[in-house]
């Protein structure tokens, strides 16, 4: 399984948009690169997924180079309630489940 | 939309004590992975099935096992309890696409467990 790298921490201000940038330089033709949100006692929660190029949603967008050795998770004009730790995970169904490894995530604090 | 369940929420413990906690996926999910959360670290993943059949294993103890039932409910048995084992167990479940890595996994809202 790739293993992934992401700055510690982050600080950012309300209205601002933040980039998240994880690199993923072992991620194998078959991965999926999948971010999560974690607040403080909950379970992660799913954000966005990308296998290449742009993929945008509701709430992100993310940004894979045609290389995929990293991606970036782009959050729009973020407000208070953003401030959460932010997941990079990338996996694939080698052994028949989709297994995530979770490294250290990039811990967000969003500013009024 | 209906999401993972877990109970109990929280649990409390006495070292060398046993601990049952209960995972119900999402329904039409038939995949439930086992992860566990120290105090300000990290989800680590223990144990997953599929289709009632154990499919992966990570860095869970010996003391602990699980299983999964013919209603895809999983239990997560731990024996022996430590007070390392005090931690935060979350159950996440996807739906099974024939191994594609685009399943998604749902996390329920997790089980503090302590252990005193």
């Amino acid at each position: 399984l790739a293993k992934t790298t992401q700055p510690i921490s982050m600080d950012s201000y309300e209205g601002q948009e933040v980039n998240i940038t994880c690199s993923h330089n072992n991620i194998a033709t078959n991965d999926y690169i999948t971010w999560y949100q974690q607040f403080p006692s909950q379970g992660p929660r799913f954000i966005i997924q990308g296998y290449k190029t742009k993929v945008t949603n509701e709430v992100a967008s993310l940004f894979i180079p045609a290389d995929r050795k990293s991606s970036t998770l782009s959050l729009p004009r973020v407000s208070l309630s953003d401030t959460a730790v932010y997941y990079c995970l990338v996996g694939s169904t080698t052994s028949g489940t989709y297994k995530y490894i979770f490294g250290t995530g990039t811990r967000l604090k969003v500013l009024a | 939309a209906a999401g993972v369940i877990q109970s109990p929420r929280h649990l409390i413990k006495e070292k060398r004590e046993t601990a049952t906690l209960k995972c119900y996926p999402i329904p039409r999910h038939d995949t439930v992975y086992w992860y566990q959360q120290g105090p300000g670290q990290d989800p680590q993943f223990l144990i997953s099935f599929y289709e009632k059949m154990q499919s992966d294993k990570g860095s869970i103890p010996d003391r602990f096992s699980a299983q999964q039932f013919s209603d895809y409910h999983s239990e997560l048995n731990m024996s022996s309890l430590e007070l390392g084992d005090s931690a935060l167990y979350f159950c996440a479940s996807s739906p099974r696409r024939g191994g594609i890595a685009t399943d998604t996994q749902y996390f329920g809202p997790g089980t503090r467990l302590t252990v005193l």
